[in-house]
């Protein structure tokens, strides 16, 4: 069935450090790709999405770009914040359907 | 613009019990899907109801059961608690296509003892 891998965390950095989160899929058809991230104590927020093949999503400096060749969504950032400590989320929704399948997320700490 | 609300936002629960919770969905939204999200674990989908029909379901046993009101809010039903029930359950509503971006809700933490 359809799936979501990411790298496991926790992922530490320092505040600056460029970032990079590994998100493979499994899924037939044209899924739609997409990151969550959750902050402490928040519900989902969604952080961006592409919806189909070479399509790139962007969002508060953050960049995930869909390939299919390789089934990857890799999110990745320049500089990150202290501010960018949450739990991050792949997930894509499946051709015609409207559920969202999602990763097991993955923890990010930014230390100062 | 009102987001999408739940209630309550915390429930305490014995084995055995049954629980309802509540979700509003954000102005305009007519879709509204249901997760289960364990510690430490990604949402897994439960099921989606869209205009007042169940439109889609995961692997949940039918004891995990739900309903969509004419003004698109929603509820879960969970009888016959468990322990492994103990979970953050989070509502996200979409828009007029059931594939649009979905917007969550802050999540009921439920723990069932």
């Amino acid at each position: 069935g359809d799936s979501v891998t990411q790298m496991e965390g926790p992922v530490t950095l320092s505040e600056e450090a460029c970032l990079t989160i590994n998100c493979t899929y499994t899924a037939t058809g044209y899924p739609s790709l997409f990151w969550y991230v959750q902050y402490p104590g928040e519900g989902l927020q969604l952080l961006l999405k592409a919806t189909k093949a070479d399509d790139k999503g962007s969002n508060k400096g953050f960049e995930a770009t869909y390939r299919k060749e390789t089934t990857s969504f890799h999110l990745e950032k320049g500089s990150v914040q202290v501010s960018d400590s949450a739990v991050y989320f792949c997930a894509l929704v499946p051709s015609n359907t409207g559920k969202l399948i999602f990763g097991q997320g993955t923890t990010l700490q930014v230390k100062p | 613009e009102t987001g999408v609300t739940q209630s309550p936002t915390h429930l305490i629960k014995t084995r055995g019990q049954q629980v309802t919770l509540r979700c509003s969905s954000q102005s305009g939204h007519n879709t509204v899907s249901w997760y289960q999200q364990a510690l430490g674990q990604g949402p897994q989908f439960i099921f989606q109801y869209y205009r007042e029909e169940e439109n889609g379901r995961g692997n949940f046993p039918p004891r995990f059961s739900g309903l969509q009101f004419p003004n698109y809010s929603s509820e879960l039903n969970v009888n016959a608690l468990e322990l492994d029930d103990s979970a953050l359950y989070l509502c996200a509503s979409s828009g007029q296509e059931v594939y649009n971006e979905q917007f969550f809700g802050p999540g009921t933490r439920l723990t069932v003892l």
